[in-house]
């Protein structure tokens, strides 16, 4: 079945320091890649996605470009920021093993911290 | 873009009563929604999906008669926790496509 594998947290960061949060998958077929961000109390946002190989998904600085080769879809951003603080959780949708539906396969997520 | 809105936010139930979450999809229309469940600290669990018209489909372990689902148009599928009880207290979310709500915290008292 479809599995998605990312770095444990938490991830402490000092503000303005490069991020890197490492996600691969297992999946048959084509699947969606997803980064998902969840603030405390809060549910998921969708920050960014990407749909086919060698798509990079961006959004607020963020990016992460499907792998096929390695199956993975990490996620960067170049500087961060206080406000990023939250937990970000890798995901997928489609693929053989998802019975025609947009089932959402979900990573353990990873906690970051920024600190000022 | 496309929203899904789920209500309430929050709910405090005593045990034995039943509560019930609603989730629309604001923008689109949606014959399949999911429902997950997420513990403190933890990732999201998949209990169901909701199917526009016919039977959920549940994970193994959920048990069907305690999270009845219903979905009767294409823009709406509710969740009722039956006789709740504290170890049914946790964080609800629906989605639609890639798109989720914004989660219920459940808690039994």
């Amino acid at each position: 079945g479809n599995s998605v594998t990312q770095m444990e947290g938490p991830v402490t960061l000092s503000e303005e320091a490069f991020l890197t949060i490492n996600c691969t998958y297992t999946a048959t077929g084509y699947p969606s890649l997803f980064w998902y961000v969840q603030y405390p109390g809060e549910g998921l946002q969708l920050l960014l996605k990407a749909t086919k190989a060698d798509d990079k998904g961006s959004n607020k600085g963020f990016e992460a470009t499907y792998r096929k080769e390695t199956t993975s879809f990490h996620l960067e951003k170049g500087s961060v920021q206080v406000s990023d603080s939250a937990v970000y959780f890798c995901a997928l949708s489609g693929g053989r093993d998802s019975g025609g539906y947009q089932k959402v396969t979900f990573g353990t997520g990873t906690k970051l911290q920024v600190i000022p | 873009g496309a929203v899904v809105s789920q209500h309430p936010s929050r709910v405090i139930c005593k045990s034995g009563t039943s509560v019930k979450i609603e989730c629309r999809s604001l923008d689109f229309q949606a014959t399949t929604m999911f429902w997950y469940r997420q513990f403190p600290k933890q990732s999201l669990m998949l209990m169901a999906t909701s199917n526009e018209g016919s039977k959920a489909t549940y994970e193994q372990g959920v048990e069907k008669d305690k999270f009845l689902i219903n979905h009767a148009s294409l823009t709406l599928s509710t969740l009722t926790v039956t006789s709740a009880h504290p170890e049914d207290s946790s964080f609800y979310i629906c989605s639609a496509r890639e798109f989720f709500g914004s989660g219920t915290q459940l808690s039994v008292l």
